[in-house]
């Protein structure tokens, strides 16, 4: 079975841009999470969506969006990049809640 | 706020040695936690899940352990091998779904 993909592996934007990061989770995953992981620390949670709703959302600016579409595939969106943007962005995917979290390769995610 | 802390921050051992990582969390409600390997530039492995219910989960080499009470997990790796080398990472779940990160423990394991 194919793990969770994300799309784009790599990414250089500059500040003040727009950036979509897509997230595709296992098959029969209904859960999807957004961490971002800046380097030297651990991943912190942005979002989660199940069943297309959003069940949570870290100490995140507004500037940080996210949609789960039917497919249970993933958007994440931020707006006005800053420099300290630039991080790993993380996709987990889940059956439900409580269950085992399985992560994606990741997005790097540059902003110069 | 939950805070997960995990020593040590970096650990360099010869091959075949056991060893043990440490993992602390200051608010014990927790459903479940889940240890994690990361190769370097990569996303995250999963290794091992234990729920709040659970004292221990095995999964070849590897064993993890959870006192809920004090608020600790170790994570136990057995004859260590080059391949293990990776940062582990630690992560609390106190809704569910909502995991909360160590910093992990930078392990290298020699030849």
């Amino acid at each position: 079975d194919a793990g969770v993909t994300q799309s784009p592996t790599h990414l250089i934007k500059t500040r003040g841009q727009h950036v979509t990061l897509r997230c595709s989770p296992i098959s029969g995953h209904k859960s999807v999470s957004w961490y971002q992981q800046v380097l030297g620390q651990g991943p912190q949670f942005i979002f989660q969506y199940y069943e297309k709703e959003e069940r949570g959302r870290g100490n995140f600016p507004d500037r940080f969006s996210a949609r789960q579409f039917p497919n249970y595939s993933s958007e994440l969106n931020v707006n006005a990049l800053l420099l300290g943007d630039s991080a790993l962005y993380l996709c987990a995917s889940s059956r439900q809640d409580l269950y085992e979290q399985y992560f994606g390769p990741g997005t790097r995610l540059t902003v110069t | 706020k939950q805070e997960v802390t995990q020593i040590p921050a970096a650990l360099s051992v010869p091959e075949g040695e056991n060893l043990v990582l440490n993992c602390s969390f200051t608010d014990s409600a927790i459903y479940n936690l889940q240890w994690f390997r990361q190769d370097p530039g990569k996303g995250l492995t999963s290794l091992l899940l234990i729920q709040s219910s659970q004292r221990e989960q095995t999964s070849g080499r590897l064993n993890a352990s959870l006192d809920k009470s004090s608020g600790r997990s170790t994570l136990y790796i057995a004859a260590s091998q080059p391949g293990d080398s990776a940062t582990y990472l630690c992560a609390v779940s106190n809704s569910g779904y909502a995991l909360n990160f160590g910093k992990g423990t930078s392990l290298l394991v020699t030849p």
